[in-house]
């Protein structure tokens, strides 16, 4: 059973350009978390998604990020115009679905590496 | 969303126990402690969790205080690959309904050999 995936695992891009961050959940996970960290910083939450669904942005920027988690295929996050300060790791996390989500483990991606020029 | 505190730091020597402690006076009732460790340029893994009852698993022992306002993480025998930054974390049901976690800073383990 994969782990969760994210790619690419490292990220080029000048300031204006497109980032788009792909992360494949661990199979039969209907939960995605997205986190950034910045250097030398912990995770912050940024998102949480189901199929089609958006549960919780309230870690999202509220300009040039967004992100989807389609019925068939990854979730993406995408940042539009980066600029330096979008220089971080991102991590996606998912978990399965049903229960008492409360103590549900969470497992993590590799993170991809954003850098900004 | 409730907090935890944790030092910054910690040192151990290997093959050594570690206990790691978090504050989190302002838990609320259905709150669970989970502890994670981020190992270096990789993505945190889950360690262990729990309610009120301590808990044991194959990684460590988790130590929750009878009032729940602090807990400890118990590494029987600290090893070089122990190293990383471990987060105690609060897992809380957001206003939206789902479930995030809340990261704080961490304590940096470092093991000597």
């Amino acid at each position: 059973n994969a782990g969760v995936m994210q790619n690419p695992r490292h990220l080029v891009r000048r300031r204006g350009q497109e980032a788009r961050l792909r992360c494949s959940p661990m199979k039969g996970h209907s939960h995605v978390y997205w986190y950034r960290q910045l250097p030398e910083e912990g995770l912050k939450f940024m998102v949480y998604l189901q199929k089609e669904n958006i549960i919780d942005e309230s870690g999202m920027p509220k300009e040039r990020f967004s992100a989807e988690f389609p019925k068939e295929g990854p979730s993406i996050l995408r940042i539009q115009q980066v600029v330096r300060g979008d220089s971080a790791a991102y991590f996606c996390a998912s978990s399965p679905p049903g229960g008492s989500a409360s103590y549900n483990e969470q497992f993590f991606g590799p993170g991809t590496r954003l850098t900004v020029l | 969303d409730a907090k935890t505190t944790q030092p910054n730091s910690m040192e151990s020597n290997e093959e050594e126990p570690v206990h790691l402690p978090c504050n989190h006076s302002t838990i609320s009732g259905t709150d669970y402690i989970h502890w994670y460790r981020q190992l270096p340029s990789q993505g945190p893994e889950y360690v262990i969790h729990g309610l009120t009852s301590n808990v044991n698993n194959r990684m460590a022992s988790l130590a929750i205080a009878e009032d729940r306002k602090s807990s400890t993480l118990i590494l029987h025998r600290a090893t070089l690959r122990d190293a990383a930054v471990y987060y105690c974390i609060l897992r809380d049901k957001s206003r939206a309904g789902g479930f995030k976690t809340i990261f704080g800073a961490g304590t940096r383990l470092f093991v000597k050999a």
